[in-house]
């Protein structure tokens, strides 16, 4: 098993342009979830899903966009990006309390 | 804002002897307490979670503690390594809507 995969690793973007970072797991599990995490600080929830087609909000939602066609696939969107987004990404899924990362992507708007 | 918080940014402990790391939550409907490791460039790492009716759960070196009346949470790392050198995160979690995590405890390692 590769658990939770994400690409890309870093990526530069300029204030306007989009993107989708992606991930993926092949462990079957249902919740999987964004997070960013900011310099010095705990992470954050962007978005989860329960389940293939469900999608909910997490605490900051805002300038994101998510779908979950698969169980394997969850890919984070977004639209206009702005600087304030520069962070670092992390993607989990778990099925109990133990939740499995992926390594991050490291993104910087500029 | 936050839920759970951490007491302290940076711990400094000699190699061999104990570290002990604290946290403190607001949301007493959380299911499951959780801490996390985190090395440098690197993803979150489960480390070992309490059930919110239990008061202590041990793993292979780490101890959790449960203070349900004072809504206090700690992480116990026996004989510390220079590998236990990360940032511990604890979390919290009540259902399906993920993790609350808190800021982190820097933990370094003196020879």
């Amino acid at each position: 098993n590769a658990g939770v995969t994400q690409t890309p690793k870093f990526r530069i973007l300029k204030i306007g342009q989009s993107m989708t970072l992606q991930c993926t797991q092949d462990m079957n599990h249902n919740y999987m979830y964004w997070y960013r995490q900011d310099p010095g600080m705990g992470l954050k929830l962007i978005y989860y899903s329960v389940g293939a087609g469900i999608t909910d909000k997490g605490e900051v939602p805002n300038g994101y966009n998510v779908s979950r066609s698969t169980t394997e696939d969850f890919p984070l969107r977004l639209e206009l990006a702005a600087p304030s987004q520069t962070s670092v990404y992390f993607c989990a899924s778990h099925q109990g309390p133990e939740a499995f990362f992926g390594q991050g992507t490291r993104l910087t708007v500029v | 804002g936050e839920s759970v918080g951490l007491h302290l940014p940076t711990l400094s402990v000699q190699e061999g002897d104990n570290s002990i790391i604290n946290c403190a939550y607001s949301n007493s409907a959380s299911d499951y307490f959780i801490w996390y490791k985190q090395e440098s460039g690197k993803g979150p790492q489960f480390i070992i979670d309490i059930r919110s009716n239990m008061d202590k759960r041990q793993g292979q070196r780490v101890t959790v503690l449960l203070n349900k009346t004072v809504k206090h949470l700690s992480l116990q790392i026996a004989a510390t390594q220079p590998g236990d050198s990360a940032v511990y995160f604890c979390a919290e979690r009540g259902g399906a809507d993920g993790l609350t995590f808190g800021k982190g405890t820097h933990l370094i390692i003196q020879p």
